[in-house]
């Protein structure tokens, strides 16, 4: 069964920082580019972040560009967003999705939670 | 990139189709055929419905269908049942290699 399981989210102060981890299962992981999205509380998706399938080319939403770091190691079938310097409008529910053979995301986890509070 | 734009609600009574509408511009839904929709549950994570405007992952209803024009995309819900009450989302290839979507709609099934 193909999955993607988030972890390493939590409760974290502005200023500090944080590392996701998407770990993938059932599927060819380094045949696929990834991505980021996430969604604040009772709000819409926005996309924050793309890495293609050997990892040397990635794409970030201006929202986090600068402050937030994708990367992915293909022999552990895992996918990676570095946050620093976090805000409070960085407060989200994080999904990693597996982009398609197109343009679009037909795998996603289940979520992971950052919540940046003092 | 701003987000695409999407009625926050549409309603309908079982049986009946609704329409989504999902606004961009040429630099997005009007420049690029990568238009998806996606539906989520409260508390879930999305699920693809749509992609490439109006082709059907497997398992997806039929009732389940996607057109665009212009700069503007919809997404048509036939023959309305029960579980189609959540919120759907567009989303859309941009002419920067970034991805943009829409704020989700909320469907409510009367």
């Amino acid at each position: 069964q193909e999955r993607l399981v988030e972890s390493g989210g939590g409760l974290v102060k502005p200023g500090e920082s944080l590392r996701l981890s998407c770990e993938a299962s059932g599927f060819a992981f380094s045949d696929h580019y990834m991505n980021w999205i996430r969604q604040a509380p009772g709000r819409g998706l926005e996309w924050i972040s793309f890495i293609n399938d050997g990892g040397s080319s990635s794409f970030y939403a201006d929202s986090v560009k600068g402050r937030f770091t994708v990367s992915r190691d293909n022999t552990k079938k895992s996918l990676y967003l570095q946050l620093s310097s976090l805000r409070r409008e960085d407060t989200a529910v994080y999904y990693c999705a597996r982009e398609s053979e197109g343009n679009w995301f037909d795998l996603w986890g289940q979520g992971v939670p950052v919540t940046v509070s003092s | 990139q701003s987000a695409l734009t999407q009625p926050a609600s549409v309603s309908g009574t079982p049986g009946q189709s609704i329409t989504i509408s999902c606004s961009g511009t040429s630099s997005d839904v009007g420049d690029y055929n990568y238009v998806s929709w996606y539906q989520q549950y409260p508390g879930k994570a999305p699920k693809l419905m749509i992609y490439d405007v109006s082709n059907r992952p497997s398992g997806v209803s039929d009732r389940f269908s996607g057109s665009k024009s212009g700069n503007t995309a919809s997404l048509t819900i036939s023959g309305l049942q029960a579980e189609d009450e959540a919120v759907y989302f567009c989303s859309s290839y941009t002419s920067i290699s970034t991805y943009v979507f829409g704020p989700g709609t909320k469907v409510t099934v009367l």
